[in-house]
């Protein structure tokens, strides 16, 4: 089956950084996708990552490998807003998305 | 430009009877999704449709249909409700055409099946 693991839920201090751990076991890859969502809000595209190594935007970096099956989201200068649930999702061998069930990052002053 | 719009906002509905969420977007995009978020597990599609006249099932079609007659609306249809279909209801759209194809979100519908 396929299967993307994440941590349910993170905490970290405001002004830190923090780095969210994705794992994934998918029937084929094309991709792999960041998204934040708020509290009662819809996900917003945050990052796509379809070769190896790292991507940055501005506080955001995300990090691909894909013979480990595992990426990361790294968040710098943490502010209060960055507080959300992240989700990692992956483009399987039929261009679906497959889900993370979301990391809930709660940012501590 | 409203992007992708959702109706309604929240809906009580009774077991046994039938409910359309609709779901309308203006990017002229090709391909949309519904999918439906519960706590603890990701997002899990429902339904797709990669162009206007087409649709596919995803995850977990049971008990929903779709239709999409043309590229900007995409309604969801419970035929008779049941409690487990209680969820938050996303539609969303991308271009469909790109590799890197990034999906964009309606605001969410929030059911509740008694």
């Amino acid at each position: 089956g396929q299967n993307i693991d994440q941590p349910t839920e993170m905490t970290a201090t405001e002004g830190a950084i923090v780095q969210i751990n994705c794992t994934y076991q998918t029937s084929g890859f094309n991709g792999l996708f960041w998204y934040q969502q708020h509290a009662g809000e819809a996900p917003t595209f945050l990052s796509y990552n379809v070769l190896d190594g790292l991507e940055e935007k501005g506080r955001f970096s995300s990090f691909l490998s894909r013979s480990k099956g595992y990426s990361y989201l790294l968040l710098k200068e943490l502010q209060m807003k960055d507080s959300a649930s992240y989700l990692c999702a992956v483009l399987d061998s039929n261009y679906q998305l497959i889900w993370g069930a979301g990391t809930k990052l709660i940012i501590k002053p | 430009i409203a992007g992708i719009t959702q109706a309604p906002t929240s809906q009580i509905l009774a077991a046994g009877r039938r409910m359309t969420l609709r779901c309308t977007q203006d990017m002229r995009h090709n391909a949309m999704y519904w999918y439906r978020q519960d706590l603890g597990l990701g997002l899990r599609l429902i339904h797709y449709s990669n162009t206007a006249g087409t649709t596919g099932k995803g995850e977990v079609p049971d008990g929903y249909s779709v239709s999409r007659a043309n590229t900007d609306d995409f309604p969801l249809t419970l035929a008779s409700a049941v409690p487990s279909q209680t969820s938050v209801y996303f539609c969303a759209s991308s271009d469909g055409t790109q590799d890197r194809d990034e999906q964009f979100f309606g605001p969410g519908t929030r059911l509740t099946v008694l």
